[in-house]
């Protein structure tokens, strides 16, 4: 009965490679968002989805492309990686997206750019 | 643009005392303000929020104080027991974008 999930846990790969992470939620949320937690632990939002369209998009290079096929899952590609790429992302979700609701954070995926 | 400023960065307290981060913020059109746990190795998760309307909330030993005229909110922990420890995050929501700070490592000793 997992709420939020990601996969893969743990990505390891080559710089300049192209990856991607998997979000999915079975809460019935409207909005997700993409979370990059470097190593200092400071939390910085990359990305919100609204009903599967585009509401949030922060100072993030192109090289980041959230796509969100249905409203229950938002998914992460990154191209030509980089050794700064390397941290901890988390994908969430929250019920309403202007008001401000509880937001529920998936487990996160480490990425390591070696 | 928006911003959020939170103190202290670390605390470190001993088992039964009290602990109080605070945190500092620039939009005033802010209107939920929600504080998050993250232990080691684990997913931020709720621990509190509190919406403009209202001044203080608590759950049992723990308990989020606002003050929106001077654009400040704090959490309240009491009865610090080892489990406490963690990295503590407060955030603003405003236009349905939320704002983190930069987090309070906790420790409680035994």
């Amino acid at each position: 009965d997992t709420a939020v999930s990601q996969t893969p846990k743990y990505l390891v790969t080559q710089m300049g490679n192209d990856k991607s992470i998997k979000c999915e939620q079975n809460l019935g949320h409207d909005t997700m968002y993409w979370y990059k937690q470097d190593s200092k632990k400071f939390l910085k939002i990359m990305f919100s989805y609204n009903n599967k369209e585009l509401i949030i998009n922060e100072t993030v290079p192109n090289r980041f492309s959230p796509k969100s096929p249905d409203k229950a899952h938002l998914n992460l590609h990154i191209n030509s990686l980089e050794l700064g790429d390397s941290a901890v992302y988390f994908c969430a979700s929250s019920r309403l997206a202007g008001e401000g609701d509880t937001q529920y954070f998936g487990p996160g995926t480490r990425l390591t750019v070696l | 643009g928006e911003n959020v400023e939170q103190h202290p960065s670390t605390l470190s307290v001993q088992e039964g005392d009290s602990a109080v981060i605070k945190c500092t913020y620039s939009d005033s059109a802010s209107n939920y303000f929600p504080w998050y746990k993250q232990e080691l190795g684990k997913r931020p998760q709720l621990i509190i929020d509190i919406r403009s309307n209202v001044g203080e909330k608590k759950d049992q030993r723990i308990a989020v104080t606002l003050n929106k005229t001077a654009k400040h909110f704090s959490l309240h922990i009491t009865e610090t027991q080892p489990e406490d420890s963690a990295v503590y995050f407060c955030a603003y929501t405003n236009a349905g974008k939320s704002t983190f700070g930069d987090g309070t490592t906790l420790t409680v000793k035994p």
